[in-house]
């Protein structure tokens, strides 16, 4: 049963301090997704690559947030400085086509 | 930008009962996912639709893609306590998916 990992499941980290989290996609899928989750916003597109090419990071902070797939069976988005508006739960999610299936989340907490 | 309007927000359902959510854009969409989130997990997909007046079933999902391309909608049969969650509809116009914010449903025993 292949499914979309990520690590950690939890970060708990002060302010101003790196975070960096991890996905694993399912293995094949060729486009690969990042989101946050918050009760204000629900569910927020932050960026997305097809093919490990960068397609779209509009809904990133630039200055702070990046996202890199240094190859096809890894993902990370990195913060820094972190900063307590960061809070959130963020979603990796793959597929191959229009379909999107999601990991477990990472709960971010920013003290 | 485009946003999609997913109602009821929330429901209190009695087991048994029949359930029915739906979405609408003001923009077209080339597909139409439904999504079921449970607390602390992340969306699952439970059906996905391509055509316009798709109508497609999942057990006692059944979901269909509006014939204008601008709406969906979720029923489920005969609810029982394990339904409950949040269901979120997804649209494709081009390229990546817009979510709604979601439909809360609780289901009494």
């Amino acid at each position: 049963d292949a499914r979309v990992t990520q690590t950690p499941r939890h970060k708990v980290t002060e302010m101003g301090q790196e975070v960096t989290m991890r996905c694993q996609p399912i293995l094949g899928h060729n486009t690969v997704f990042w989101y946050r989750q918050t009760m204000m916003q629900g569910l927020e597109l932050l960026a997305y690559f097809r093919n490990r090419a960068p397609l779209d990071d509009s809904g990133m902070p630039k200055d702070r947030f990046s996202a890199e797939m240094p190859d096809a069976t890894l993902a990370t988005l990195k913060i820094q400085p972190s900063e307590p508006r960061d809070s959130a739960v963020y979603f990796c999610a793959s597929g191959w086509s229009y379909e999107q299936y999601f990991g477990p989340g990472t709960r971010l907490t920013v003290t | 930008g485009q946003q999609l309007n997913q109602s009821p927000q929330s429901m209190f359902i009695q087991e048994g009962e029949d359930v029915s959510m739906n979405c609408t854009s003001s923009s077209i969409f080339n597909t139409w996912l439904w999504y079921k989130q449970d607390p602390g997990e992340g969306p699952v997909l439970l059906i996905a639709l391509y055509k316009a007046g798709e109508l497609t079933s999942n057990g006692r999902l059944t979901a269909q893609f509006g014939i204008t391309r601008k709406d969906s909608f979720l029923n489920i049969s005969a609810s029982i306590p394990s339904d409950v969650g949040i269901y979120f509809c997804a649209g494709q116009p081009t390229g990546k998916l817009i979510f709604g914010q979601g439909t809360t449903l609780q289901v009494k025993p």
